[in-house]
This record gives C-alpha cells, structure tokens and sequence, in this order.
C-alpha cells in the first residue's frame, strides 16, 4: 500500500529556531510536494522535488530517493510560519495520484 | 489574481439535501481536482479532470459525481447528502499533471450535514 509518514504531528518551537519537518514514503515515487496549510485553512504549494535540494527563502526541502525520506527545514523560524505542513508523494501517473500525509502541526512561539 | 476560487466556503446540509460546489480557476489550467480533508487524515482524492469534458474517479468517489463542462470550471455535486460527507473540500488545479507542477488550491469549504 501506497503511505506517506510525517513526523512530528505536532511541533511547538521558539522563535528563530531551526526546524525540521519528516516524511517517510513506503514505495518509489516520481515526486514529492510540500504544502503549507495555514490556519484559516487555505493550502499552498512549497516545493516539488524528485531529487536533491531547493530552496526558497528561508525553508530548505531535501529529498533521498534511496532512504525514501524527504525533510523540510525552516531556518529563524518566525511565528508566521505557524501553520500545518504536508507532504504528498506521487506514485505514478499523470493524473493526480497524490498521497497525502497526514501533517504537521507547527506553532512558533514568539 | 483570483487564482482558484471555490463557492460557497460554508454550507449546512440537511441529511438527503442535494448541492453542488463550484470550482473556477482563470490560470487556464487543464488539470482540476477535488480533495476531502478529514481529521486525522490526509486529503483524499475524490474525483479529478484531466481536461474540459473529461473526469475521472479518484480514492474516494463514492456519493459524489462532477462535471468539467467548461475548461475554468470543475463541479462537485453531492446528489443525497449523507453525514459522513461531512468534511472541508478542496479544489486544485494544475498545468500538467501533478508530477509535473506544482497544484494551486482554492480556500476550500466547509460542508455540515445535520
């Protein structure tokens, strides 16, 4: 079965921390999209990535292929980054055969 | 920019109620797709459209049908509304298909069947 793990669910930080945010997928994918959901509930696109590093501002997305694992970083962490972080990995197809992870739960403490 | 836009954002349904909710994207998009979110769980893929005309069942289709007859707009239409239906619905679209591009989400809305 098709699974994307995410760890922490949830994680509460100080402000300008560097944060980390887990996904662990269970089989080979062709990509992999981070989204940010924000607390009004509207979802945006991060990145998508199939190999490598990107980079935009202050958030780093990484992904290893063999390890089957993808990493978000947040660098100075700011109370505006609070928001639910997911990860969905597509499995094939041109479709839309994206599986959701389940989410993180961010919280940046002034 | 309205990117993609979703009407209504709330809604309260009586159990055996019909209603349809409505996604409209100006960025000329060939993909569109509806998503439920339920807590604890990941968005769920309920049906999707790989062109004007075309639609497609995606993971959890059941008691839902759409229609893409316009190429902007993409309908999700609940026929009977059934308590379990409630949940926050999601509209996306995209350029190509997901592996290829990034996917823009509308606001969602919140549907309540009582």
């Amino acid at each position: 079965k098709n699974e994307v793990e995410q760890s922490p669910q949830n994680l509460t930080a100080q402000e300008g921390e560097f944060i980390t945010i887990n996904c662990s997928y269970s089989v080979g994918i062709s990509a992999l999209h981070w989204l940010q959901q924000h607390p009004r509930g509207g979802i945006v696109s991060l990145f998508m990535l199939s190999s490598g590093k990107k980079k935009h501002g202050r958030l780093i997305a990484t992904i290893n292929i063999q390890e089957k694992h993808s990493s978000l970083h947040i660098t100075a962490s700011h109370p505006r980054d609070s928001a639910v972080y997911i990860c969905a990995g597509n499995y094939g197809g041109s479709q839309g055969n994206l599986i959701f992870g389940k989410g993180t739960k961010l919280s940046v403490k002034p | 920019n309205a990117g993609v836009t979703q009407t209504p954002k709330f809604r309260v349904l009586k159990t055996g109620q019909s209603m349809t909710l409505l996604c409209a994207q100006d960025m000329n998009h060939e993909y569109m797709y509806w998503y439920r979110q339920d807590p604890g769980m990941g968005l769920r893929l309920i049906h999707y459209s790989v062109g004007e005309g075309t639609t497609a069942k995606g993971e959890v289709p059941d008691g839902y049908n759409v229609s893409r007859l316009k190429k902007q707009n993409f309908l999700l239409g609940l026929e009977s509304a059934a308590p379990s239906q409630t949940s926050v619905y999601f509209c996306a679209s995209s350029r190509e298909g997901h592996p290829n591009t990034e996917a823009f989400f509308g606001q969602g809305t919140r549907l309540t069947v009582v």
